[in-house]
């Protein structure tokens, strides 16, 4: 198996522009996340998808942030609109609830917001 | 809802030496507990985990951790590390059955070991 892909490794882009964020899980996982990993705040988890339904949204941090998981192997993070403020390395990480909740994690993107 | 605590920020250590990263959890529920790694630039991988049976755990690249249930801790230990040990450590929990956060998992704030020549 590939593991969790995820697209662009690296983005930058300028304050007030859209970025958007893809993942691909691990097929057979029906369990999605998204994190953002920053050195002040740490890992913080921003949504995750059940079987595509989204479960927990309460990490998003505000209405410029939007996800999507449209089938069982793709989702989007998207910023609309991108401010510095939201440069981070965020992961996208899949799992099955067999097993304890192990998560698998893709290996980020790194946004950066001039 | 589950808590983690990862009782040192930043662990220093010469090479050879051991090693022991801390954590400690609450939860109302039963737990299953992990460690990741995470090397510079790159994702999270899993160290070990427990779900059940034995309390002592045994990873990969010499990792092992015990789960103390009276205690509520799952410490992370190795008897001799590398320079490529360095890395960033992370202990996490989710719980084993039903409530609101079945099927995630609560993160603690990461320790950073750094072996020394």
């Amino acid at each position: 198996d590939a593991g969790v892909i995820q697209s662009p490794r690296h983005e930058v882009t300028e304050m007030g522009q859209e970025v958007t964020l893809r993942c691909k899980p691990i097929s057979g996982h029906d369990y999605l996340f998204w994190y953002r990993q920053t050195m002040m705040r740490g890992l913080e988890l921003l949504i995750y998808f059940n079987n595509n339904v989204p479960i927990d949204d309460s990490g998003m941090p505000e209405d410029r942030f939007s996800a999507k998981m449209p089938n069982a192997s793709f989702s989007t993070l998207k910023i609309q609109p991108s401010e510095p403020r939201d440069s981070a390395v965020y992961f996208c990480a899949s799992s099955v609830l067999a097993g304890g909740n192990e998560q698998f994690f893709g290996p980020g993107t790194r946004l950066t917001v001039l | 809802a589950q808590s983690v605590t990862q009782l040192d920020s930043q662990v220093p250590v010469f090479e050879e030496a051991p090693v022991e990263l801390r954590c400690n959890y609450s939860s109302s529920v039963s737990v299953y507990l992990f460690w990741y790694v995470q090397y510079p630039n790159q994702g999270l991988q899993l160290l070990l985990k427990y779900l059940s049976g034995s309390t002592l755990v045994k990873g990969i690249n010499g990792f092992e951790a015990e789960f103390n249930k009276s205690q509520t801790s799952f410490h992370l230990r190795k008897p001799s590390v590398h320079i490529s040990d360095t890395a960033e450590y992370f202990c996490a929990v989710s719980a084993d059955a039903g409530g609101t956060s079945y099927g995630k998992l609560t993160f603690g704030q990461g320790t950073i070991l750094t072996v020394h020549p």
